[in-house]
């Protein structure tokens, strides 16, 4: 089966202008993760959705990111106006969202955001 | 609130040398517990993971892990490493509270730096 798609890759954005990545989960997975990545760091937890809901958002700084899944498949999410802090591998994950293998997390290749 | 820790950041041995990562959290209810590897220009892929039952679990590429509850411990382990086995290791915990299904909390991560 294909995997979790982002793109872009890298990205190169000066401080206060804004950016937006895509994700593309495994087809028929119904929970979306976003994480923040921070060099030296583990993933960080933004937002998950739940098909096209919301199931938790408490990690996104809601001034600046934004994250939508409108059909319950891909996701985007998008920083702005970004900060030298964001600064980060921003990864997708997706999961089944039922049955035993419900809580496996697949994660994306990432996109290396450089705030400069 | 709950944590998750690795106590090592960087380790270095040599091939066929055992191997052995430390990973406690800090929660005294149910827990899914994860190692995820990420190698050198790859994205994240999960090694093995432990939902219940026995403690003593294997996953891929010779890596098992065990689950001591008492000391809220999940060490991974592996009696010979490979050259191949180079890569960034970490550890995550889902805390089975009402708000929480699903999400992962990662440690910090290990980098293991295996040497010929």
């Amino acid at each position: 089966e294909a995997g979790v798609a982002q793109s872009p890759r890298y990205k190169i954005i000066e401080k206060r202008q804004s950016v937006a990545f895509w994700c593309n989960p495994i087809s028929g997975h119904a929970t979306l993760y976003w994480y923040q990545q921070i060099l030296g760091q583990g993933p960080k937890l933004l937002i998950q959705f739940q098909n096209n809901g919301v199931v938790d958002d408490s990690q996104l700084p809601k001034d600046r990111f934004s994250a939508e899944r409108l059909k319950g498949v891909d996701s985007t999410l998008k920083i702005q106006p970004a900060k030298l802090e964001d600064s980060a591998v921003y990864l997708c994950a997706s999961s089944p969202g039922w049955g035993d293998r419900g809580y496996e997390q697949y994660f994306g290749p990432g996109t290396r955001l450089t705030v400069t | 609130a709950q944590s998750v820790s690795q106590h090592n950041h960087h380790v270095i041995l040599s091939e066929a040398a055992s191997l052995e990562l430390g990973c406690n959290y800090s929660y005294g209810g149910t827990v899914n517990l994860f190692w995820y590897v990420q190698y050198p220009g790859q994205h994240l892929q999960l090694l093995l993971k432990y939902f219940s039952g026995d403690p003593l679990v294997k996953g891929i590429k010779g890596f098992e892990a065990e689950f001591i509850k008492s000391k809220f411990s999940f060490n991974l382990r592996k009696p010979s490493v490979q050259w191949s086995d180079t890569a960034e290791y970490f550890c995550a915990v889902s805390f089975m509270t009402t708000d929480s299904w699903g999400k992962l909390q990662f440690g910090s991560g290990t980098q293991v730096v295996v040497t010929p």
